[in-house]
């Protein structure tokens, strides 16, 4: 079954680290991808998206993110972190199974900043 | 502009009694999801529907029912709850992914309804 998949399930940074989350999914054709994040007690914003063009996309807080087709990848990155971007962080995608109706997510990261 | 708006906020209910979760938006989006988020297993989509009148089965429909009489309304039904069912669940919505612009195919969540089943 097509899917998508995060590899860190809880990570733990201090203020000013730099964050790399991993995202892979399992489809090889056109995909549409997206972040996720979720603050403590509040729903699921998006962070990003890739819909086609440049791999490297930019989201809102400094958030970028790299579509590597050959990999299947689609990270999320960010150089320095805030003890206000603690949160947890879905990977999601939509993907021709069902005609890109459907949207799959990935397990989540859990990323805790501390001060 | 309220965006997804999910009722109840919270719920607790006894083993067997019924419920609906009412999902509503105001964004003439065609499509509309409801997931539920278990610790350890992101989000898992229930049931969608792409249009009035349509529902289909997610990855996990399973004692749950729905309906979209009208566009802007998505309802979620458990008829017979179960433990297993206590959960967060939450709402979502966008627009049709095959028409542009793309920017129009993001999820547009709601605050979530948790649910606890005894």
């Amino acid at each position: 079954a097509q899917s998508v998949s995060q590899h860190n399930h809880h990570v733990i940074l201090s203020e000013a680290a730099s964050l790399e989350l991993g995202c892979n999914y399992s489809y090889g054709g056109t995909v549409n991808l997206f972040w996720y994040v979720q603050y403590p007690g509040q729903h699921l914003q998006l962070l990003l998206k890739y819909f086609s063009g440049d791999p490297l996309v930019k989201g809102i807080k400094g958030f970028e993110a790299e579509f590597i087709k050959s990999k299947f990848s689609f990270n999320l990155r960010k150089p320095s972190v805030q003890w206000s971007d603690t949160a947890e962080y879905f990977c999601a995608a939509r993907l021709p199974s069902g005609g890109y109706q459907k949207v799959t997510f990935g397990t989540g990261t859990k990323l805790q900043v501390i001060p | 502009n309220a965006g997804v708006t999910q009722t109840p906020k919270f719920r607790v209910l006894k083993t067997g009694q019924s419920m609906t979760l009412l999902c509503a938006q105001d964004m003439n989006h065609e499509y509309m999801y409801w997931y539920r988020q278990d610790p350890g297993m992101g989000l898992r989509l229930i049931h969608y529907s792409v249009g009035e009148g349509t529902t289909a089965k997610g990855e996990v429909p399973d004692g749950y029912n729905v309906s979209r009489l009208k566009k802007q309304n998505f309802l979620l039904g458990l008829e017979s709850a179960a433990p297993s069912q206590t959960s967060v669940y939450f709402c979502a919505s966008s627009n049709n992914p095959g028409r542009r612009p793309w920017g129009a195919n993001v999820l547009t969540f709601g605050a979530g309804s948790r649910l606890t089943v005894l």
